[in-house]
């Protein structure tokens, strides 16, 4: 099946420093790559969808400069958590849309845990 | 306020038995729902889905059944397997092509030996 990779896994950053996220489709091309965030006993929350070249379209609330998406190419999209602050501290999950699908399915990355001190 | 609500934060049920999981919705617009599983510390891995012009799909162990006019759906597993347990997702979406998924908050499945 297809598989979806983040890296890091985890990560454990200063207040103000800033955290780059990179999510990757290792066996097929991505046109849509979605970011979502958790928190603790808490649904999936949609931060923002990107398309490979094109700006990323965020959702209410969500500061585009303080979480930078960039879509770079069909396998790869990062997403750049700017000056962190402890209430950024959360599982950010990746999923990719395949380029060629029947379905409008979604690949999910093993998840991101930033906790910021 | 929710859009997809999944009323039961935990179930629990012994291994063998049937597992029913259940979704509401709000939005009538919504026509494409899926489910995901979730195990800790990983993101969700695609279960099944179901089309509003179906009511019901079939996979394997895994059975969903759609509801509209009740805006409701369910998830059964028969039978249940310790492996099962989980956080399992109901997402939904207005548009069968497009970009947003709504999820509900989830319920943790414990399959007891």
């Amino acid at each position: 099946g297809a598989v979806v990779s983040q890296h890091p896994s985890w990560v454990i950053c200063k207040s103000g420093t800033s955290v780059k996220i990179e999510c990757r489709s290792l066996d097929f091309q991505a046109t849509t790559m979605f970011w979502y965030r958790q928190f603790p006993k808490q649904s999936l929350m949609l931060m923002a969808t990107s398309n490979e070249g094109s700006k990323a379209t965020y959702e209410q609330g969500v500061e585009k400069d303080k979480f930078l998406i960039n879509h770079a190419s069909l396998t790869l999209s990062t997403l750049t958590v700017t000056s962190a602050h402890p209430e950024d501290s959360s599982f950010y999950i990746c999923s990719a849309r395949p380029r060629v699908r029947t379905y409008n399915e979604q690949f999910f990355g093993p998840g991101t845990r930033l906790t910021v001190l | 306020d929710q859009q997809v609500k999944q009323n039961s934060p935990s179930l629990s049920v012994q291994e063998g038995r049937i597992s029913i999981l259940n979704c509401d919705y709000t939005n009538s617009m919504f026509d494409y729902f899926l489910w995901y599983k979730k195990y800790p510390a990983e993101g969700p891995t695609f279960l099944i889905s179901i089309s509003s012009i179906k009511d019901k799909n079939e996979d394997g162990r895994f059975t969903v059944f759609l509801n509209k006019s009740a805006k409701h759906l369910s998830l059964h597993i028969v039978p249940s397997q310790p492996g099962d347990s989980a956080v399992y997702f109901c997402a939904a979406s207005a548009d069968h092509y497009g970009q947003n998924f709504v999820f509900g908050p989830g319920t943790r499945l414990s399959v007891l030996p």
